[in-house]
């Protein structure tokens, strides 16, 4: 069956450029992850979606970035004014639920976006 | 808060020997843990998760783990490396009231033939 993807793959953009990553989920999964993977590191969590609402959005990192999934599928990562130390993979993940029981996670390939 | 700290950011092993991926965490809750592993250009996979069941923990592709609550360890191993394992791998811990994960800095798992 279809996984997570992901589109553009790559994306890039010049120093102060509006940019949209889309994210289309595994079919029927209600919970939904952006995380941002810089050069050399671990991936670190953005934020997460149960069905429409963002349920923690602890790891944007500024006003800048801001996450939309109006039907509970789809999602939107959109970063404005963007900025050099913006370049990095940014990765989406989807599951079958949320809430205290764990579900696996499943990774989209990720969004390349370089920032010039 | 939680952290996870993955010892060496490179291993090269011999094919045919022991895989042995450290990976200590800090966390003030009973913690779920992860080994993920990325090959090139492609998506996170799970390799195996510790969710408070059995200690000793199997995953796919002849891998398991150990939880050691005294020692704060989710050592990843495998008995005898083949080639195909070369790969980035990432360890993993969540707070089992929360979804979101955090990632160790990930260790890079060279074979040698």
């Amino acid at each position: 069956g279809a996984g997570v993807s992901q589109t553009p793959s790559n994306k890039v953009t010049e120093k102060g450029k509006y940019v949209e990553l889309r994210c289309d989920p595994i079919s029927g999964h209600t919970a939904l992850y952006w995380y941002r993977q810089s050069l050399g590191q671990g991936p670190e969590f953005l934020i997460y979606f149960q069905g429409t609402g963002a349920a923690d959005d602890s790891g944007l990192p500024n006003d800048r970035f801001f996450a939309v999934r109006p039907e509970g599928s789809v999602s939107t990562l959109k970063i404005q004014r963007t900025e050099r130390g913006d370049s990095a993979v940014y990765l989406c993940a989807s599951s079958s639920a949320g809430g205290r029981v764990y579900n696996e996670q499943f990774f989209g390939p990720g969004t390349r976006l370089t920032v010039l | 808060a939680q952290s996870v700290t993955q010892l060496g950011s490179h291993v090269s092993v011999s094919e045919g020997a022991l895989v042995l991926l450290r990976c200590n965490y800090s966390s003030s809750v009973p913690p779920y843990l992860f080994w993920y592993v990325q090959y090139p250009n492609q998506g996170l996979q799970l390799l195996l998760k510790y969710t408070s069941a059995a200690t000793l923990v199997k995953g796919i592709n002849g891998f398991e783990a150990e939880f050691k609550k005294s020692e704060t360890s989710f050592h990843l191993t495998k008995p005898s490396a083949h080639m195909s394992d070369a790969a980035e791998y990432f360890c993993a811990v969540s707070d089992p009231g929360a979804q979101k994960l955090v990632f160790g800095q990930g260790t890079r798992l060279t074979i040698n033939p």
